[in-house]
């Protein structure tokens, strides 16, 4: 079947902008992590849903950054006002309970 | 606060040789430790974890409580082992912790 996607692929956005990131997880997996990855870095966590539950947020680096999933499926990354430090990939994971996570291609952010 | 590390950026062996890829954690808990592999232009997908203790093409790591280490082992790299490897730690099982990254090249 398919796997997580996530769209778009590239974005390019002028400081100030709001960006909007998609995240279509593997059909049936409960489990949702965003990831942030700066250039020559690993992932980090930003937030973790479980179905529309958004249980965990810590890893958001501001309140500039918002996450939802609503109905248990998608899921949207939202960026207010963004600032050249925001610049990175931004990668979605899906899991079923308790199994590894799947990663998407991921969007990479460039904020100009 | 758990952290991750791989101190080693680029990692180069030669075809046949032993490899082993250097990651230690800190944490004060019972952590889950992961590898995970990224090979080029494609995502980033999991290798192996600690609790199955299973081999997975070939590799095989180790979790030393005493040292917090998870190093990855092969015996004999091959080419196709080339790739990003990241080794990632999960306290609760809900937030998980990447380390920055070894980047192995296996020369013919």
């Amino acid at each position: 079947g398919a796997g997580v996607s996530q769209s778009p692929r590239y974005k390019v956005a002028k400081r100030g902008q709001d960006v909007a990131l998609r995240c279509d997880p593997i059909s049936g997996h409960v489990s949702l992590f965003w990831y942030q990855q700066a250039l020559g870095q690993g992932p980090e966590f930003l937030t973790y849903f479980q179905n529309e539950a958004q249980l965990d947020k810590s890893g958001l680096p501001s309140d500039r950054f918002f996450a939802e999933r609503p109905e248990g499926s998608v899921s949207t990354l939202k960026i207010q006002r963004t600032q050249q430090e925001d610049s990175a990939v931004y990668l979605c994971a899906s899991r079923r309970t308790g199994r590894e996570q799947y990663f998407g291609p991921g969007t990479r952010l460039t904020v100009t | 606060a758990q952290r991750v590390t791989q101190p080693e950026k680029l990692l180069s062996v030669f075809k046949g040789a032993p490899v082993e890829l250097k990651c230690n954690y800190s944490y004060s808990g019972s952590p889950e430790l992961f590898w995970y592999v990224q090979y080029s232009r494609q995502r980033l997908q999991l290798l192996l974890r600690h609790i199955s203790r299973e081999s997975i093409k070939g590799f095989t790591a180790d979790l030393n409580k005493g040292e917090t280490s998870f190093h990855l082992k092969k015996p004999f790299a091959q080419e196709e082992d080339s790739a990003m490897y990241y080794c990632a730690l999960s306290n609760t099982g809900n937030q998980f912790y990447f380390g920055t990254g070894t980047s192995l090249t296996v020369i013919p």
